[in-house]
């Protein structure tokens, strides 16, 4: 049973434009999402985190929206560069559980055209 | 300090061999985790430790799987008697209480 869905495995844009990762998720002890970046080869890259008492965190061009209530959350990539190119993971936590573990989705291919 | 360390970045090894990894994590970390990932699927949950004590295994570790972190600082986990369907990347990761979870490059294995 997938806890944290990424219903789309790749995503093509150009270079400039927006670029929006969609993630879903059902187990609703999850308060604590994050996303993380990875390329080939090395590991999670830490990108921007959000706690469920928020709806929105900013930094930089990475923005991180939080519908609770359709236990949704999206990462907006603004303006969209090259160098973005990277398989995106959305990761949700339990922050009152005593061990902190992450469960992901499966990921989404961005592939950003110059 | 230079992050989390993963050796070996790479390992091949015949079906039935043992293998052993090891990962050094940030010195301040007392929390250490360790992930599998195979292809077109995420990080998957393998085991946590906090300081030298392992509070938690996931079911996707079986018997033939060993992991320990003696005295609280780097950690080692070794498959025993190895299948092909072990072949992934595996992960290590280490964070504060507070959170800030720092993932190393992986350990690439390959059973063949």
């Amino acid at each position: 049973d997938q806890q944290v869905k990424q219903n789309s495995p790749s995503l093509s844009v150009q270079e400039g434009r927006i670029s929006i990762l969609n993630c879903d998720y059902t187990n609703s002890m999850f308060d604590y999402f994050l996303w993380y970046k990875k390329y080939p080869a090395e590991g999670p890259t830490f990108l921007i985190s959000i706690s469920s008492i928020k709806d929105k965190n900013e930094d930089g061009r990475f923005t991180v929206f939080l519908n609770k209530s359709a236990k949704h959350l999206s990462l907006h990539i603004v303006p969209s560069q090259p160098g973005d190119s990277a398989v995106y993971f959305c990761a949700a936590a339990n922050s009152g559980g005593s061990n902190y573990k992450l469960t992901f989705g499966k990921g989404t291919l961005l592939t950003v055209n110059p | 300090d230079t992050g989390v360390s993963q050796n070996p970045r790479h390992k091949i090894t015949k079906r039935g061999q043992n293998v052993t990894f090891r990962c050094d994590p940030i010195s301040e970390h007392n929390r250490l985790y360790w992930y599998r990932q195979t292809l077109g699927q995420g990080p998957e949950f393998l085991t946590y430790f906090q300081n030298e004590a392992q509070l938690e295994k996931s079911r996707l570790l079986s018997d033939r799987f060993s992991a320990e972190r003696p005295k609280g600082s780097f950690s080692t986990l070794e498959i025993q008697r190895t299948e092909q369907g072990d072949s992934a990347m595996y992960l290590c990761a280490s964070s504060s209480i507070r959170g800030g979870y720092t993932f190393g490059s992986g350990t690439r294995l390959t059973v063949v």
